[in-house]
């Protein structure tokens, strides 16, 4: 079946400007993560949904950056006011299980954003 | 809080060569491992995990990874590896309580003919 997808793949933006990041998990998958790879940390965990309960917020950077999940399923993530230490890879991940911590973790392909 | 450590950044290896990846973490309770293997141009995916039981794990293509608690380590291996397998390979930990992954810095593995 279809895998996580995300769109845009690349995204270049200015400095300052807002931007807005898409996932869509696998159907049927109740936990929904975003992670970032940039080059000089690795990748990190950023945010994590599951079911109704209230997002793990402990890995967002700054209060610029936001995620909502829509109907348990699409998520969006906005980074405000960039600035080029946002560029990166920006991940999402969805499982099976709501909060299964031994379930697998399937990822999208990224966007990658560059900040001007 | 947890962390995970993997100390060869980048692995130049002949094919047939045998390979182990080392990957050490840091946490004191229950643990989950996994191995992550992002293909080039291709998005992360699981090579194998660790969470009960035999502590010796064989995943896909050929890779194993053993679990050893009183070293707090969990290294890759694969007895013979192809050109295929060039990639970068991700160590990650979660705990017992909380599903977000930890992942180490990545290995970089390059296989030459």
């Amino acid at each position: 079946g279809a895998g996580v997808s995300q769109s845009p793949s690349n995204k270049v933006t200015e400095k300052g400007k807002d931007v807005e990041l898409r996932c869509d998990p696998i159907s049927g998958h109740t936990a929904l993560y975003w992670y970032r790879q940039s080059l000089g940390q690795g990748l990190e965990f950023l945010i994590y949904f599951q079911g109704n309960s209230a997002p793990d917020k402990s890995g967002l950077p700054s209060d610029r950056f936001s995620a909502e999940r829509t109907g348990g399923s699409v998520s969006t993530l906005t980074i405000q006011r960039t600035q080029q230490e946002d560029s990166a890879v920006y991940l999402c991940a969805s499982s099976m299980r709501r909060g299964g911590t031994t379930d697998t973790q399937y990822f999208g392909p990224g966007t990658r954003l560059t900040v001007l | 809080a947890q962390s995970v450590s993997q100390h060869n950044h980048h692995v130049i290896l002949s094919e047939a060569a045998s390979l182990e990846l080392g990957c050490n973490y840091s946490y004191g309770g229950t643990v989950n491992l996994f191995w992550y293997v992002q293909y080039p141009g291709q998005h992360l995916q699981l090579l194998l995990k660790y969470f009960s039981g035999d502590p010796l794990v064989k995943g896909i293509k050929g890779f194993e990874a053993e679990f050893i608690k009183s070293k707090f380590s969990f290294n890759l291996r694969k007895p013979s590896v192809q050109w295929s397998d060039t990639a970068e390979y991700f160590c990650a930990v979660n705990t017992g309580t909380a599903s977000k992954l930890t992942f180490g810095t990545g290995t970089r593995l390059q296989v030459t003919l």
